[in-house]
């Protein structure tokens, strides 16, 4: 059973505006999430994370929001860029054990010029 | 430069023959993983191991073994019990704490023909 999920496998947005990719999680346990960017035959570069005592996490352009509550996260990016185009995973890892890393199947993004 | 190598970067076997894919991390981390990503599907792992001369299962560890002789080599063998070995594999090493991120390899795309 997947513990961590991400429900689109796509998104396609204009460039300049918002990107917002989701993922939602089932095990209380985590308390550290993560997105990676990926491009093809490549492995995933680590973008932004955020520890579950905190509700957001901001660098540059990227923004990650958790609502505990809910077991939901998202990324923002804002403004999108045509470089941007790439898988995101999103991951999970937690208190009972914090070297096991968990991976939603991805959102490939596209943005366009 | 800190890094992880994962090789060779393409990888042809027959069927029937086991293969070992190359894991060398000198970021000085404990940490070391398998994960494999087949097509429009997430990261799954494989094993980890958390120190030298130890290692866990993962989700799919049917089919492979490891070694963990040094903290800079965590090697991954494709058995011929593995019934679907064509996949792209990915390594990563972590450090051994919780709020981390993994840092990834290049990944190794096994081919069995």
């Amino acid at each position: 059973d997947q513990q961590v999920k991400q429900n689109s496998p796509s998104l396609s947005v204009q460039e300049g505006r918002i990107s917002i990719l989701n993922c939602d999680y089932t095990n209380s346990m985590f308390d550290y999430f993560l997105w990676y960017k990926k491009y093809p035959a490549e492995g995933p570069t680590f973008l932004i994370s955020i520890s579950s005592i905190k509700d957001k996490n901001e660098d540059g352009r990227f923004t990650v929001f958790l609502n505990k509550s809910a077991k939901h996260l998202s990324l923002h990016i804002v403004p999108s860029q045509p470089g941007d185009s790439a898988v995101y995973f999103c991951a999970a890892s937690g208190r009972d054990n914090f070297n096991k890393f968990y991976f939603g199947s991805g959102t490939k993004l596209n943005v366009k010029p | 430069d800190g890094g992880i190598t994962q090789s060779p970067k393409y990888l042809f076997r027959k069927e029937g023959q086991n293969v070992t894919l190359s894991c060398e991390q000198n970021l000085n981390h404990d940490a070391m993983y398998w994960y494999r990503q087949d097509p429009g599907q997430g990261l799954r792992l494989i094993y980890y191991s958390q120190i030298v001369n130890d290692f866990q299962k993962g989700d799919i560890a049917e089919g492979y073994s490891v070694s963990r002789e040094k903290k800079e080599s965590f090697p991954l063998t494709v058995t011929s019990a593995q019934k679907n070995p064509t996949a792209f594999y990915l390594c990563a090493s972590s450090w051994r704490v919780g709020g981390t991120e993994a840092f990834f390899g290049q990944g190794t795309r096994l081919t069995v023909v």
